[in-house]
């Protein structure tokens, strides 16, 4: 079974708007981290934000946020006030086994964004 | 600054030929990665490492060997190259103790079987 499931393979949006990106995931874990990445056309991942799943508030970083939904699985990120840099793909991954040495992570299919100016 | 280098962006190799991908990372990380990338399928994990001379196998292990002979460097064989193993190639790394901590990337090596 898919543990990463991003569902928009591609969007558009205008400069300056917000964008939301979809994320759900599969774990029978209590204890688990996700993560969002962005890779430009470059090739290079970025590292942009991190939730714990005992966090009890949505993680931010500077124009990112992350919408959790525990309940429903889902780790939505939210990115506002878009750039045109801000066009890239954009990964979802998940960390599970907290306390275990098991460091590896399950990533989505990735979703482009194209920011319009 | 944290630094993963990948020793080619671009790599360009014949069916059966033994392929090797370099990955040094230069921040004393335990953990290395070795991904593929494809479209539609996102990263998936080939081998890992958490120690000098240790391996894992990840989800797509086969047609493909590691080597882990010093802390820094996390090597990716491809035993007899096949042209379904044209692909983006993504090496990582992160801290052993460090769980939330994400993994850092080397800039990728686009490999062409050919």
């Amino acid at each position: 079974a898919q543990k990463i499931t991003q569902t928009q393979p591609g969007m558009f949006v205008q400069e300056k708007e917000a964008v939301t990106l979809d994320c759900t995931y599969d774990t029978s874990d209590q204890s688990y981290g996700l993560f969002w990445y962005k890779q430009p056309s470059s090739g290079e991942m970025i590292f942009l934000i991190y939730q714990g799943s005992y966090d009890e508030q949505n993680a931010t970083e500077g124009r990112y946020s992350l919408n959790f939904q525990k309940a429903r699985k889902s780790a939505n990120l939210v990115i506002s006030a878009s750039q045109l840099g801000d066009s890239a793909m954009y990964f979802c991954a998940m960390r599970e086994g907290m306390g275990s040495n098991d460091y590896k992570l399950s990533f989505g299919a990735g979703t482009t964004v194209t920011v319009r100016a | 600054d944290v630094k993963v280098t990948q020793s080619s962006r671009y790599l360009v190799k014949r069916t059966g030929e033994k392929v090797f991908l370099e990955c040094v990372q230069d921040m004393d990380h335990e953990n290395m990665f070795w991904y593929r990338q494809d479209p539609g399928l996102g990263l998936r994990l080939i081998y890992f490492s958490y120690d000098v001379k240790m391996k894992e196998k990840g989800d797509i292990p086969e047609g493909y060997s590691v080597s882990r002979e010093k802390k820094e460097r996390f090597s990716l064989i491809l035993e007899s190259a096949s042209t379904n193993q044209t692909s983006m190639y993504l090496c990582a790394s992160s801290l052993l103790a460090a769980w939330n901590q994400p993994q850092h990337f080397g800039d990728g090596t686009r490999l062409s079987i050919l």
